[in-house]
């Protein structure tokens, strides 16, 4: 299983960008990347994938180097309401199994 | 609207007895999962089902049961065999598919406290 490994925790202030990275070292051929968002006592909620390079849709862009070890999440100019927990999801069921691995989160605090 | 459902919000049952979390979505997705989240940690897989009539076992199946018999429906069953059921509890669901990967749609959870 691709085991991922992000920051426990990071801090910032309205109108930053933020840039969280999640390590993925034994990355397979065939996994995507997944980014999730969660508030408290809600289901996460999802925010972008990709499988290489960059992606970038309307709330979020992810970077993903050509070794694909690793990825970013960047969140331009964060407000409160992004105050949160992201999880880095690795893998998924493309050739058949479980490899569903998230990670254990990072607790997004933006402040004014 | 289209969606997923969990039933009830908030559950309390006493230690040694079974109980079942229902799971509903209308988005008509094949793939649905369990997961369990504890205090202050990331998501871990229960089991998941691909197809009606087919499940598989994640991370932590031990202590639970599902069942798969309509598309729309994944009910998990927490038996007394699970040694610390109490948790928060997320079904989600998602299309399936050998081209890539699809993004997964959470319920809104079941809180799940046995004493």
């Amino acid at each position: 299983l691709a085991k991922t490994t992000q920051p426990i925790s990071m801090d910032s202030y309205e109108g930053q960008e933020v840039n969280i990275t999640c390590s993925h070292n034994n990355i397979a051929t065939n996994d995507y990347i997944t980014w999730y968002q969660q508030f408290p006592s809600q289901g996460p909620r999802f925010i972008i994938q990709g499988y290489k390079t960059k992606v970038t849709n309307e709330v979020a862009s992810l970077f993903i180097p050509a070794d694909r070890k690793s990825s970013t999440l960047s969140l331009p100019r964060v407000s409160l309401s992004d105050t949160a927990v992201y999880y880095c999801l690795v893998g998924g069921f493309t050739g058949g199994g479980n490899k569903l691995t998230f990670g254990t989160g990072t607790q997004l605090k933006v402040e004014l | 609207d289209g969606g997923i459902t969990q039933s009830p919000k908030y559950l309390f049952r006493k230690e040694g007895q079974n109980v079942t979390l229902s799971c509903e979505q209308n988005l008509n997705h094949d793939a649905m999962y369990w997961y369990r989240q504890d205090p202050g940690q990331g998501l871990r897989l229960i089991y998941y089902s691909q197809i009606v009539n087919d499940f598989q076992k994640g991370d932590i199946a031990e202590g639970y049961s599902v069942s798969r018999e309509k598309k729309e429906s994944f009910p998990l069953t927490v038996t007394s065999a699970q040694k610390n059921p109490t948790a928060f509890y997320l079904c989600a669901s998602s299309m399936y598919g050998t081209s890539g990967d699809y993004e997964q749609y959470f319920g809104p959870g079941t809180r799940l406290t046995v004493t």
